[in-house]
C-alpha cells in the first residue's frame, strides 16, 4: 500500500517562531488531509489540500502531487499550537481509505 | 449544525466484556469510516460502511470486531471480548458521497480495557 512518511518527528519552538512540517507520499493520491490532534486527544481538519495552495490565518498548506509531497506552515507559532500533526492521504483508486502518517509531534514554549 | 457524534467519549471495560461504540455522522453523510489509534501511534483504517453496507473492512481484526451501519441510527463499532491489547482511542470520521472536502472526524471513545 501507498507509504506516508512525515518529518521531523518531533519538533520543539520558542513561541512566535515559524515552522514547516513536511509528508512525503509514494504515490498518487486524490486526497490529502492535514490534521492537529491536540493534547485532549481532538482531531482537528486543518486542510484538505490534494494539489495546490491554501492559508487559513497562521496556516498554510502547499501540495506538490506530481513530486508527492505536502508541506505545512506554521508561522508566529503560539503555544495552543502544541501536539500532533498528522497528513493523511488517500491512494488513487484505494477505495475512499485514509492512510495516515506516524505524525509530528509539535512543542511550543512559552 | 452538529459535527461528527461519537459517544461515550470514555469507556472502561473488564476483561472479557463487551464494548459498543457509537458514531453519528454529520448530517447528509452517508459513509462512515471507522479508525483505531494505539498509543503513541498514528491512526490506522479498520473499516468503511454506507447505509446497510460493509464496503471494506480490511483494516478489522478477523475475530471479536464488528462493525454496522444501520438504515436507521448510528453505526455500531462492537468488540466482544475485549482484552488489554484493545485498550485505544477509536475515531470515526464521516464523508458525503463525493469526498471533494475531505472528512471529518468525531472526538473519538478512549477505551480502556482493565
Amino acid at each position: 500500500g501507498i507509504q506516508v512518511e512525515q518529518s521531523p518527528p518531533d519538533l520543539i519552538l520558542q513561541e512566535g517562531a515559524n515552522s514547516t512540517l513536511r509528508c512525503n507520499f509514494s504515490d498518487s493520491v486524490n486526497n490529502l488531509q492535514w490534521f492537529h490532534q491536540n493534547p485532549w486527544g481532538q482531531l482537528i481538519n486543518l486542510f484538505y489540500i490534494p494539489s495546490g495552495t491554501k492559508q487559513n490565518g497562521r496556516l498554510s498548506a502547499t501540495t506538490v502531487a506530481t513530486e508527492r509531497y505536502s508541506l505545512l506552515y506554521i508561522s508566529s507559532s503560539q503555544t495552543t499550537d502544541s501536539g500532533v500533526y498528522f497528513c493523511a492521504v488517500i491512494n488513487t483508486g484505494a477505495n475512499s481509505k485514509l492512510t495516515f502518517g506516524k505524525g509530528i509531534t509539535l512543542s511550543v514554549r512559552p | 449544525n452538529a459535527g461528527v457524534m461519537q459517544n461515550p467519549r470514555h469507556l472502561v471495560r473488564r476483561r472479557g466484556q463487551e464494548a459498543r461504540l457509537r458514531c453519528s455522522p454529520m448530517k447528509g453523510h452517508s459513509h462512515v469510516y471507522w479508525y483505531r489509534q494505539l498509543p503513541e501511534e498514528g491512526l490506522k483504517f479498520m473499516v468503511y460502511l454506507q447505509k446497510e453496507n460493509i464496503i471494506d473492512e480490511s483494516g478489522m481484526p478477523k475475530e471479536r470486531f464488528s462493525a454496522e451501519f444501520p438504515k436507521e441510527g448510528p453505526s455500531i463499532l462492537r468488540i466482544q471480548q475485549v482484552v488489554r491489547g484493545d485498550s485505544a482511542a477509536y475515531f470515526c470520521a464521516s464523508s458525503a458521497a463525493s469526498t471533494n472536502y475531505g472528512y471529518t472526524f468525531g472526538s473519538g471513545t478512549r477505551l480502556t480495557v482493565v
